[in-house]
Parts: C-alpha cells; sequence; structure tokens
C-alpha cells in the first residue's frame, strides 16, 4: 500500500521554463508535506516544505502547492535550471505522535536542458 | 555542524559475511532512520529511533536484519548473513521533530555490494 505517490518517474524541460513535479497521497492523516532533492551519490536534501494548514508556500524559485481536498501537491521550479536536474522526493508526515517519521514517493528525475 | 555521518562509503562484502553500517547524527536530533534505496523499491524506511529507542521496525526485511542505538550520538545498523539481494544504498537521518519541524536530514549513504 503505497501512501504517497509520484506517478511520472521522469520529466524533461528547457533550461528557463517551468518544472511541475506532482505527488498524490492517499492518507488523510498526513498534515505536513516535504520536498526532496537527491544528485547521485549524495544523500537526499531538504527543499521545501508545507503545513496542511496552508495551501502555498514559496522559497526563491521553488513554490510547493497543496490541494488537501484533492490529496495533491505539486512543486513548481521557475525557472527551471540544468543544476536543478536531480531526483525529486516528495514525502508526508504526521503531527501526531511526533516522532518525524516519514513516507516517500519513489521520485522523479528531473532533467534540465540547457 | 558536519551533518550526519555514514560509514563506510562503499562496501563491498561477499555473500554470507557480517556488515555493519555506522551513522552519527546531528548532535541534539532525537530521532534517527535507516532507510534502504533500490531501483525496484525506491526509498524505504527500515526502522527509526526516537531518544535512542527504536519505535518501528517493521521495515527491517528479515531478522538478518538488525539495529542498535547505544547512545544519542551512534546507531549501527547490521546484516548477518548478507545476501546478493541486500546489495543497495543504506542512509542514515536524523532529526528533531518535537519542535515541530519534520525535516530529516540525511547523510551521504553507504553503498553497499553483496557478491
Amino acid at each position: 500500500d503505497q501512501q504517497v505517490k509520484q506517478n511520472s518517474p521522469s520529466l524533461s524541460v528547457q533550461e528557463g521554463r517551468i518544472s511541475i513535479l506532482n505527488c498524490d497521497y492517499t492518507n488523510s492523516m498526513f498534515d505536513y508535506f516535504l520536498w526532496y532533492k537527491k544528485y547521485p551519490a549524495e544523500g537526499p536534501t531538504f527543499l521545501i516544505s508545507i503545513s496542511s494548514i496552508k495551501d502555498k508556500n514559496e522559497d526563491g524559485r521553488f513554490t510547493v502547492f497543496l490541494n488537501k481536498s484533492a490529496k495533491h501537491l505539486s512543486l513548481h521550479i521557475v525557472p527551471s535550471q540544468p543544476g536543478d536536474s536531480a531526483v525529486y522526493f516528495c514525502a508526508a508526515s504526521s503531527y501526531r505522535g511526533n516522532t518525524g517519521k516519514l513516507i516517500f514517493g519513489q521520485g522523479t528525475t528531473l532533467q534540465v536542458k540547457p | 555542524d558536519a551533518g550526519v555521518i555514514q560509514s563506510p562509503r562503499h562496501e563491498v562484502t561477499e555473500m554470507g559475511q557480517e556488515v555493519t553500517l555506522r551513522c552519527k547524527p546531528i548532535s541534539g536530533h532525537n530521532s534517527l532512520f535507516w532507510y534502504r534505496q533500490t531501483m525496484m523499491r525506491g526509498l524505504e524506511l527500515l526502522i527509526y529511533f526516537n531518544n535512542n529507542v527504536p519505535i518501528d521496525d517493521s521495515g527491517m526485511p528479515e531478522d538478518r536484519f538488525s539495529a542498535k542505538m547505544p547512545n544519542a550520538s551512534f546507531s549501527t545498523l547490521k546484516i548477518q548473513p548478507s545476501e546478493p539481494r541486500d546489495s543497495a544504498v543504506y542512509f542514515c537521518a536524523s532529526s528533531f521533530p518535537a519542535t515541530g519541524a519534520h525535516e530529516q536530514y540525511f547523510g551521504p549513504g553507504t553503498r553497499l555490494t553483496v557478491t
């Protein structure tokens, strides 16, 4: 039972254009969502997060949108740069229990072409 | 801060041998997580500790896998005996969820190859 799903294994965009990565979740108990970026031979690094009390969070070129009714979140990167080429994971958590356990999606490989 | 430290970075061993992976979390973090990444299963949580106590080990694939956290600054993941299907990248991560922030910080990983 995969509670967090990233249905697109890969995405290719042109430099300067917008990259949109999508993520769906099934567990309505999730109330905190995160995006991680991973380069080859490195560990995932935290990118941006959003609490369920918000529907949008922005940090520079990165914006995460949350649609609770659809149980869907997306990461927008504008403008995309070649250095953004990496695997992106979305993750979900619940404040209940306060242990910080994250459930990760399968990842989407983003390629930004110069 | 040096971040999460994992050792070794690479491990090549023969089937049947014991393998021990090590992790030093970020100082002050009280939750520690062990993950395994494979092409087939993606990033899967094996076990996590809170205040040095194992909270959930339901992701540990078999009894061949065991993990310990003897103190707040050190954890091990042991595989004995190792099998070729254990070949993967193993990540350790730490966090401090009591602050309400659930961001986990990952180490660089250990690439394990079992021949």
